[in-house]
Order: C-alpha cells, then sequence, then structure tokens
C-alpha cells in the first residue's frame, strides 16, 4: 500500500459526459501528480500541483482540468468525455517539488468512455 | 526537445539475467528513477541514480553515466514475477520527471 488513494477504481461512462476523479496523496505529502496511461503505453504526465498551486503542466487537454483542496486532496475533472480518453489515470505523491525523492502512485482509476 | 528512450520489449529466461537500457536527452539532469509497472498496476519504486555508478539492491541493480545521457537495470536470477513494464525516468533542471515509453520484460520458463 503506497498511501496514495484513488477514487473511484473503475468508471464507465459515456461520450460527452463530465466525470472527477479523486486523489489523497499520502499523509505529509504536498505535491500531487496526475498520468495518463492509455493501453499499451507510457505515462504520459498531466498536472502537477503543489501545496494548492499548480506547479507545472503538460499534455494536459483543455476538456480536462484540475484542483488541489486546503487539505491536499486533488481532483483531476474530465469533460465532454471521448471515446479516446478511455484509459488508467494514476494520481501520485511525494513530500515537495523537489523530486529527488520517490513519487508514490496510486492504484489509478481506470476510464471507459462508450 | 527532451526524450527518453527504451526498448520496447525484451525476452529471458528464468533463472537468467537481464539488462535493460534507457538513453536520455533532458535539459539538464538531477536524477534518474526506476519503476517496475505490473499490468493495470501502479508503477512501485525501484531504484534511483544521481551519481554515476553503480547502485545494488538484492537482485536488481542500477547503473548511471551522466556524460553518455545512459542508465541500465540488471535483473538478475529472474523469477517469474519480474515479468512486468520497467520505466525509466529522468528529473530535468525544474525537477520535472520525464518519463520513458516502458520496457515489457517477458520472462519465460
Amino acid at each position: 500500500d503506497s498511501g496514495v488513494t484513488q477514487t473511484p477504481k473503475h468508471l464507465i461512462t459515456a461520450t460527452g459526459q463530465r466525470v472527477t476523479l479523486r486523489c489523497s496523496p499520502r499523509s505529509g505529502d504536498l505535491s500531487v501528480y496526475w498520468y495518463q496511461q492509455s493501453l499499451d503505453q507510457g505515462l504520459q504526465f498531466l498536472i502537477q500541483y503543489y501545496n494548492g498551486e499548480e506547479r507545472a503542466k503538460g499534455n494536459i487537454l483543455e476538456r480536462f482540468s484540475a484542483q488541489q483542496f486546503p487539505d491536499l486532496h486533488s481532483e483531476l475533472n474530465l469533460s465532454s468525455l471521448e471515446l479516446g480518453d478511455s484509459a488508467l489515470y494514476f494520481c501520485a505523491s511525494s513530500p515537495g517539488t523537489d523530486l529527488n525523492t520517490e513519487a508514490f502512485f496510486g492504484q489509478g482509476t481506470r476510464l471507459t468512455v462508450v | 526537445g527532451q526524450n527518453i528512450d527504451q526498448p520496447t520489449e525484451m525476452t529471458a529466461t528464468e533463472g537468467a539475467i537481464v539488462q535493460i537500457n534507457c538513453t536520455y536527452q533532458t535539459s539538464g539532469f538531477n536524477g534518474l528513477f526506476w519503476y517496475q509497472q505490473h499490468a493495470g498496476e501502479a508503477p512501485t519504486f525501484l531504484s534511483y541514480n544521481v551519481l554515476d555508478g553503480l547502485e545494488e539492491k538484492g537482485r536488481f541493480s542500477s547503473f548511471l553515466s551522466r556524460s553518455k545521457g545512459y542508465s541500465y537495470l540488471l535483473l538478475k536470477e529472474l523469477q517469474m514475477k519480474d515479468s512486468a513494464s520497467y520505466l525509466c525516468a529522468v528529473t530535468d533542471s525544474n525537477y520535472q520527471l520525464i518519463w520513458g515509453a516502458g520496457t515489457k520484460l517477458i520472462i519465460k520458463p
């Protein structure tokens, strides 16, 4: 158990819909990262938050947004869903912005868009 | 641009040794990670290198040459449970993690 909790584990929804994925980081970790992993693909970095503020942006679509709340949990919002958005979405956390420490991953949310 | 290259897939035999290579071109360098990921599961940390040389941890070792932009992960005494993808990731000058696409390792009896 990495200490990072993601909910829900599985999500099936229709095209055009909007969903929210939730992540609770390890206790004490201030940084949260979101990744997308499509079938048999590598990890694609989406966005990073540190202590409530956006820190870095990767290949995140405009239809996607995220935020980190005062209690440090984070949510990833995906809207106007398309079939190609079907993927595993991972959240990871680390103590700070200095990535010379390992990041710990949650078990992921498997999103299926039908 | 920033780039990390790993072989897409490798096959090895149970009990043998396998070396997975990773080459990188990034804006600065602040360390290199290796992660293991079983299909459909979360990546888990294996090793971290920031200085040149070999880091050994049980059956797994990781090597780094910063001047060559090169690392490898060495797995000894392979077991069936080692069948997984192995991800190389580099932290750049902004401490952003740049991920390789991963190497799928298939272990045969």
